[in-house]
C-alpha cells in the first residue's frame, strides 16, 4: 500500500518569511495529492491539491509542488501570516480505485511575529 | 465544497456504553468515510460507508465495534460500541465526490471515555 512520509514535523518561521513541507510518496500510481489545513479544534480543511499531469499550482500564497520522478511533492506558503498557524497534513491516491487516501504524519506550523 | 455538520462536538462517555455520531451534508456525495484521530497524530480511515450497504472496514476496525449506517447521500452515522478508555480520540466524518478527491471534513468529535 500507499506510504507517505512528512517533513519536517514542526516549523516555526517569523511573519512574512516562507514556509515550505514536503512529503514523499511510494506508490508511483499515485495521482492525486491534497494539502489539508486543520487548526486547534476544527476539522481538516482542504487548502490545495494537485493531480499527476501538473507540475506546480498555485492559489494566493499558497503553491504546490510535484516531482513524480522523485515521488515526492511540497507545500509553500509565501508572506505567512499568524493566521497560517496550524497543522499541514499532505495526502495521496490513486483516484479511480478503491484504495484509500493516505495522509502523511502532519506538520505544526507556528508563524511568530 | 460541501458543508459537513457533525455532532455531537464532544461527549465523555462511562466505558461501556455506546455512542452514536451523526453526519450530515449538505449535499448529495458519493463517498463518505468515518477517521479517527488520536492527539497529535495523522488520520487514521476507520472505515467508507456505503449507501444501502454494509461499510467497508480498514484492517483493525470490525462492525461489532463501529456499527455503520449510510441510509441516503448526505446521511451517516458511527457508533462505538462498549467503549473503553482506548476508544478516546477524535472521530471525523468527510465526504467528497468521486473516489477520494475534493474530500471535506466536519469539524470532529471529540470522545472522551472513562
Amino acid at each position: 500500500g500507499e506510504n507517505v512520509e512528512q517533513h519536517p514535523s514542526t516549523l516555526s518561521v517569523q511573519e512574512g518569511d516562507s514556509a515550505v513541507i514536503k512529503c514523499t510518496y511510494s506508490d508511483s500510481a499515485s495521482n492525486y495529492f491534497p494539502w489539508y489545513k486543520q487548526e486547534l479544534g476544527k476539522g481538516p480543511q482542504l487548502i490545495i491539491d494537485i493531480r499527476s499531469n501538473v507540475g506546480e499550482k498555485k492559489d494566493q500564497r499558497i503553491a504546490v509542488t510535484l516531482n513524480k520522478t522523485a515521488k515526492h511533492f511540497s507545500l509553500h506558503i509565501t508572506e505567512t501570516q499568524p493566521e497560517d498557524s496550524a497543522v499541514y497534513f499532505c495526502a495521496a491516491f490513486h483516484t479511480g480505485t478503491a484504495s484509500k487516501l493516505t495522509f502523511g504524519t502532519g506538520t505544526r506550523l507556528q508563524v511568530t511575529l | 465544497s460541501a458543508v459537513i455538520s457533525q455532532k455531537p462536538s464532544r461527549d465523555i462517555c462511562q466505558r461501556g456504553t455506546s455512542l452514536t455520531i451523526q453526519c450530515q451534508v449538505d449535499s448529495q456525495v458519493t463517498m463518505m468515510f468515518w477517521y479517527r484521530q488520536q492527539p497529535g497524530q495523522s488520520l487514521t480511515l476507520i472505515a467508507t460507508a456505503n449507501q444501502g450497504s454494509e461499510a467497508t472496514y480498514e484492517s483493525g476496525f470490525v462492525i461489532d465495534k463501529f456499527p455503520i449506517s449510510r441510509p441516503n447521500l448526505t446521511f451517516s452515522t458511527l457508533t462505538v460500541s462498549n467503549m473503553s478508555p482506548e476508544d478516546s480520540s477524535i472521530y471525523l466524518c468527510s465526504g467528497g465526490g468521486t473516489a477520494n478527491e475534493k474530500l471535506f471534513f466536519g469539524s470532529g468529535t471529540q470522545l472522551s471515555v472513562l
